[in-house]
């Protein structure tokens, strides 16, 4: 089966800078790459994705990188700010089954 | 309003009385899944469902149990719970998953202790 690993699991950086989280996967089939924000007592939420066929994709201040052939893939948070701080997973899916595979989380601070 | 909803939302029990926690979405959504989150190991898929009345494991199945009678509800059952089920459970549903591997959208979460 598929295995993310994400990279870091703490992270703290200073208002206005730049996070950025990077992720791995071990199955060549994965073609769905989503990213969820976890605040404080509440489920994933969603906040950016991308499909195999793309390598970038952004979103104000996120952005998501895809590299299918080193197979890792990474999100990327500019003009940190306050609210900001969560956990953040990313995960990988192949669409030939239905199954949605997540890295362990990395604990985002920002520190103001 | 559009939303996943679970009950209970925080259960203490003992080891080996069954349990059932409710999850209900009314986005009409064909897709449904539980999870289980643990410390430092994420989000872990225990059961899935593409449709009503069709069911498949996730990567962590052993000791639970499904059913998908209706399309708006999906219960996650503990026949005997053991303490290695303590953990906080989501349950999250999406519209087609195949078609578009479309956005899941996540309960508040039920956290469960088993003494």
């Amino acid at each position: 089966g598929e295995n993310v690993e994400q990279h870091p699991s703490t992270l703290s950086v200073q208002e206005g800078d730049s996070a950025v989280i990077k992720c791995t996967y071990s199955d060549s089939a994965s073609n769905y790459f989503p990213w969820y924000k976890q605040e404080l007592g509440k489920g994933p939420q969603l906040i950016i994705d991308i499909r195999s066929n793309v390598g970038e994709k952004k979103d104000q201040r996120i952005a998501v990188t895809l590299n299918k052939t080193a197979k890792h893939f990474s999100l990327h948070i500019t003009e940190t700010q306050p609210e900001d701080s969560a956990v953040y997973f990313c995960a990988a899916s192949s669409l030939n089954d239905y199954k949605l595979s997540f890295g362990a989380g990395t604990t985002v601070t920002v520190r103001a | 309003e559009a939303q996943v909803t679970q009950n209970p939302r925080y259960l203490i029990t003992v080891t080996g009385k069954k349990l059932t926690v409710t999850c209900s979405q009314n986005m009409n959504h064909e897709y449904m899944s539980w999870y289980r989150q643990d410390p430092g190991l994420g989000l872990r898929q225990i059961y899935y469902s593409m449709n009503v009345e069709v069911t498949d494991k996730g990567d962590v199945p052993e000791g639970y149990k499904v059913s998908r009678k209706e399309k708006r509800n999906f219960p996650l059952i503990l026949e005997s719970p053991s303490p290695n089920q303590t953990s906080l459970y989501f349950c999250a549903s999406s519209l087609i998953w195949r078609t578009t591997g479309d956005t899941q959208y996540f309960g508040p979460g039920t956290r469960l202790t088993v003494l």
